[in-house]
């Protein structure tokens, strides 16, 4: 079974742009789960996704958003672009078949430099 | 790679010895926990889990140990090979929430 798969894997903006990193969950998997990994911030929860809708949000501005497709395919998106939004940004699935949690898997990661 | 710059807390073990690592979590609330090992230019992977309701539980080579009245977790690697250097992470959450929070990370560096 293939796992989690994020395009792109590098990827590099300047100040002001705004991107969509995409997330392609394990085959099965509906809930889809966004992180930022940082040398300073370690890794922190961006949000998750569950039958399209977001299910819960962790601490980050506005403009970081996400969405998820009936496939359970996800993107995230930020827009206005700044220097410390320079991160390894990692898509993690889950079932989410109901009941206790389940274990997340995550993918490779997509690797976001601002200039 | 994302974890160069930062000072982890770092164990250095020999090849064949055993690892422990240990992390402490915030939230008396949280009821589900899991261990992570991050590679150099890769996502976090899966290693072992545990729920509260446990104590003990035992994986390949691998034990996680959880002590609720500390908040204290650990991950005890048997015989530690090469391919165990990494980065070591726990994370905690609790029912009905996969909103995961990670611990700071350990780094393993196994000297063959």
């Amino acid at each position: 079974k293939a796992g989690v798969t994020q395009t792109p894997r590098y990827l590099i903006k300047t100040r002001g742009q705004q991107v969509t990193l995409s997330c392609s969950p394990i085959s099965g998997h509906r809930s889809v789960s966004w992180y930022q990994q940082t040398p300073g911030q370690g890794l922190q929860f961006l949000f998750e996704y569950f039958s399209e809708t977001q299910r819960n949000k962790g601490n980050f501005p506005g403009r970081f958003s996400g969405r998820q497709f009936s496939n359970s395919r996800s993107e995230m998106n930020v827009s206005t672009l700044e220097l410390g939004d320079s991160a390894l940004y990692l898509c993690a699935s889950s079932l989410a078949a109901g009941g206790y949690q389940e274990t997340q898997y995550f993918g490779p990661g997509t690797r976001l430099l601002v200039l | 790679g994302e974890n160069v710059g930062l000072h982890l807390p770092t164990l250095s073990v020999q090849e064949g010895d055993n690892s422990i690592i240990n992390c402490a979590y915030s939230n008396s609330a949280s009821d589900y926990f899991i261990w992570y090992k991050q590679e150099s230019g890769k996502g976090p992977q899966f290693i072992i889990d545990i729920r509260s309701n446990m104590d003990k539980r035992q994986g390949q080579r691998v034990t996680v140990l959880l002590n609720k009245t500390v908040k204290h977790l650990s991950l005890q690697i048997a015989a530690t090979q090469p391919g165990d250097s990494a980065v070591y992470f726990c994370a905690e959450t609790f029912y009905g929430n996969n909103r995961l929070a990670f611990g700071k990370g350990n780094q393993v560096v196994v000297i063959p």
